[in-house]
């Protein structure tokens, strides 16, 4: 089945530094997206990648979405002890609601 | 808009017993989704529904576990019997329409059982 691959699972970081998680698909994406999970939250939308080669940014997130519409990456330029949290992809494949999401990268941040 | 809203926040039950989680859609949202988030499974699709309609339930774990959504306000997840494995935040979240994919989770049930 289509499976979703997210690297590192965690990563911590001195604040200020950069931060970047990574997101493979076995198969071709219609889209991608990303979202936030603050400890004991729940996951909040980030940001949705449709075109091949798409780059878009939110302040300090970069998303990117592949030219071949299979793997994604996020990037946090100068980390903050707000940017903590679970950061999952999830993906949807062709037609339907059905996202696949990645097993996520927790981020810490030391300050 | 109060958000997706989910009952009870926190269940405790001991094996054996039925447990129902509730969830309440945003208002005009069409599709209703149930995860199920664990440390060594990551986050679960277990079931979908379009306009009140079973779409996938390819990730239900088994017979204990079914589903419905009478009206587009309403859902809920039932198991029964509960065991000790199913113990896992469960998430419900719905989606607007079609030409966006956002999802909108809600707070989450976390259950414990015993």
């Amino acid at each position: 089945g289509q499976q979703v691959m997210q690297i590192p699972q965690y990563q911590h970081v001195q604040e200020g530094e950069d931060f970047t998680t990574y997101c493979n698909s076995s198969t071709t994406l219609s889209n991608i997206q990303w979202y936030k999970q603050r400890p004991g939250g729940h996951p909040v939308f980030l940001i949705q990648l449709v075109k091949s080669g798409e780059v878009k940014k939110q302040k300090r997130l970069t998303f990117q979405f592949g030219e071949a519409k299979k793997n994604s990456s996020l990037h946090i330029t100068a980390t903050q002890t707000t940017d903590v949290g679970t950061y999952f992809c999830a993906g949807k494949k062709g037609e339907g609601n059905k996202l696949v999401f990645g097993a996520g990268t927790i981020l810490r941040v030391k300050s | 808009d109060a958000g997706v809203i989910q009952s009870p926040r926190h269940e405790v039950t001991e094996m054996g017993q039925e447990v129902t989680l509730r969830c309440k859609p945003i208002s005009g949202h069409n599709s209703l989704f149930w995860y199920r988030q664990t440390m060594m499974r990551g986050l679960e699709l277990l079931i979908y529904f379009n306009n009140n309609v079973p779409i996938d339930d390819s990730g239900m774990p088994e017979d204990r576990f079914s589903a419905k959504m009478p009206n587009a306000s309403f859902s809920t997840l039932k198991i029964q019997p509960s065991e000790p494995r199913d113990s896992a935040v469960y998430f419900c979240a719905s989606r607007a329409g079609t030409t966006t994919y956002e999802q909108y989770f809600g707070p989450g049930t976390r259950l414990t059982v015993t």
